[in-house]
């Protein structure tokens, strides 16, 4: 979907460091999640917001965190990156909680 | 909390037959999504169904929601080969949260 932007891409990083992943959007929607993706697994909520400054947690939080200061963007926070968090991570967002518009994903890797 | 199931997990056909894939909540929903995520790429948003026992249709595409609002299927008449990807079914839950089934991959055989 057009308005939704992730950045970056595609990212490398060692084991114990930071990383931030922004999902940016033009569409004005209240709602925007953070989901991962792992074969066998499916689509698995991080966190999500449902406002400026208001969020909670999804069902796999542990080792994340997010921001979102503002409606255009999302932050997720790997605060200490393990292998284990080594996945294909989605943005989306929504005018409701009854829709989702994905943006094209955030293959991230941890060596 | 809510799960959302997903049934068969894989499925492969000739081209040409049809397929079906069922969705369950282990809670009421006050409505269900339908995506498509084709390989290499991301979730497409295809349909909502609200009402109790609503049917509709798109194309080749039938989307039915049960009777008791726990249940759904996406039945796909006479595959073709664009029909290739993994389809999953969302409802929303608690506290504005949206949550996927496990999804059902399809592949379709020229």
């Amino acid at each position: 979907d057009a308005g939704i932007t992730q950045s970056p891409r595609h990212k490398v990083t060692e084991t114990g460091t930071p990383v931030t992943l922004r999902c940016h959007q033009t569409e004005n929607h209240r709602y925007m999640y953070w989901y991962r993706q792992d074969p066998g697994h499916g689509l698995r909520l991080i966190h999500y917001s449902y406002g400026v400054k208001d969020t909670d947690k999804g069902e796999v939080s542990d080792g994340y965190s997010v921001s979102r200061s503002k409606t255009e963007d999302f932050l997720l926070t790997l605060e200490s990156a393990t292998s284990s968090q080594t996945s294909v991570y989605f943005c989306a967002t929504g005018r409701t909680n009854t829709e989702a518009f994905f943006g094209q994903g955030t293959r991230l890797t941890v060596v | 909390g809510q799960q959302v199931m997903q049934i068969p997990q894989y499925q492969h056909v000739q081209e040409g037959e049809d397929f079906t894939t069922y969705c369950n909540s282990s809670t009421t929903l006050s409505n269900i999504q339908w995506y498509k995520q084709r390989p290499g790429g991301h979730p497409v948003f295809l349909i909502q169904l609200v009402k109790s026992g609503e049917v509709k249709k798109q194309k080749r595409l039938t989307f039915q929601f049960g009777e008791a609002k726990k249940n759904s299927s996406l039945h796909i008449t006479a595959t073709q080969t664009t029909d290739v990807g993994t389809y999953f079914c969302a409802g929303p839950g608690s506290n504005y949260k949206l949550t996927f089934g496990k999804g059902t991959l399809l592949t379709v055989n020229p």
